[in-house]
């Protein structure tokens, strides 16, 4: 069965890094295009980037453009989100979630969402 | 940008008709999706491309898009259904989600 599972949450200070991975299984990982979603805590859901599934499109939201860098190893079946100059306010849950179809080019639903992974972010 | 509007909150009785609505600018011509997220869970898509319902949920969820406002539709309320419902439509040059809308089972 489909399986999408985050990882690398944690609290970090402030001006720090941290990366994010979600590994996937139960199904063509080169043939769908990949999501990352957070939720800062009491508030809706933001999109935050898309890897196409050949990697050969990326497209970032602006608050995070040119400290967030999404990328895939489609060779290891996982996703991931490089989190540069972090702030207070990226503290939120961060989900992976997978396009409903494959090929599809960035704009599709998301049907399989993993279980989320905390960033906390605090001095 | 693209603004989606979704009311905060909205209360239902067991049994009633939910509508929860998700407006923006001419709509109708864009795809809509909607997922329902429970309290720490993952958020679950619940209709995609306006109408089209994935495979386990139940035929009480449903969705219509026309003109300015796209509506999630959840007939015969159950208490298992308070949730945050969220739309997704997609501009290149905006966030897709709509703001969210607490639906609470009276």
């Amino acid at each position: 069965q489909v399986q999408v599972v985050e990882s690398g949450g944690g609290v970090v200070q402030p001006g720090t890094s941290l990366r994010l991975s979600c590994a996937a299984s139960g199904f063509t990982f080169n043939t769908f295009g990949f999501h990352w979603v957070r939720q800062a805590p009491g508030k809706g859901l933001e999109w935050l980037a898309v890897v196409w599934y050949n990697g050969s499109n990326i497209r970032y939201t602006d608050s995070v453009k040119g400290r967030f860098t999404i990328s895939r190893d489609n060779s290891k079946n996982t996703l991931y989100l490089q989190m540069n100059s972090l702030r207070v306010e990226d503290t939120a849950v961060y989900y992976c979630a997978r396009d409903l179809e494959p090929y599809c080019g960035g704009d599709c639903p998301f049907n399989y969402w993993g279980q989320g992974t905390l960033v906390i972010v605090s001095s | 940008s693209y603004v989606l509007t979704q009311p905060p909150s909205l209360s239902v009785a067991p049994g009633k008709t939910a509508r929860i609505t998700c407006g923006g600018n001419n709509i109708g011509s864009k795809s809509v999706h909607w997922y329902q997220q429970k309290p720490g869970q993952a958020p679950v898509l619940v209709i995609y491309y306006d109408t089209d319902r994935p495979s386990g949920i139940p035929e009480r969820f449903s969705g219509s898009n026309f003109g300015n406002t796209a509506t999630l539709t959840i007939s015969r309320v159950e208490a298992g259904d308070e949730a945050d419902y969220y739309c997704q439509v997609w501009d290149s040059s905006s966030d897709p989600f709509g703001g969210g809308t607490k639906l609470t089972v009276l």
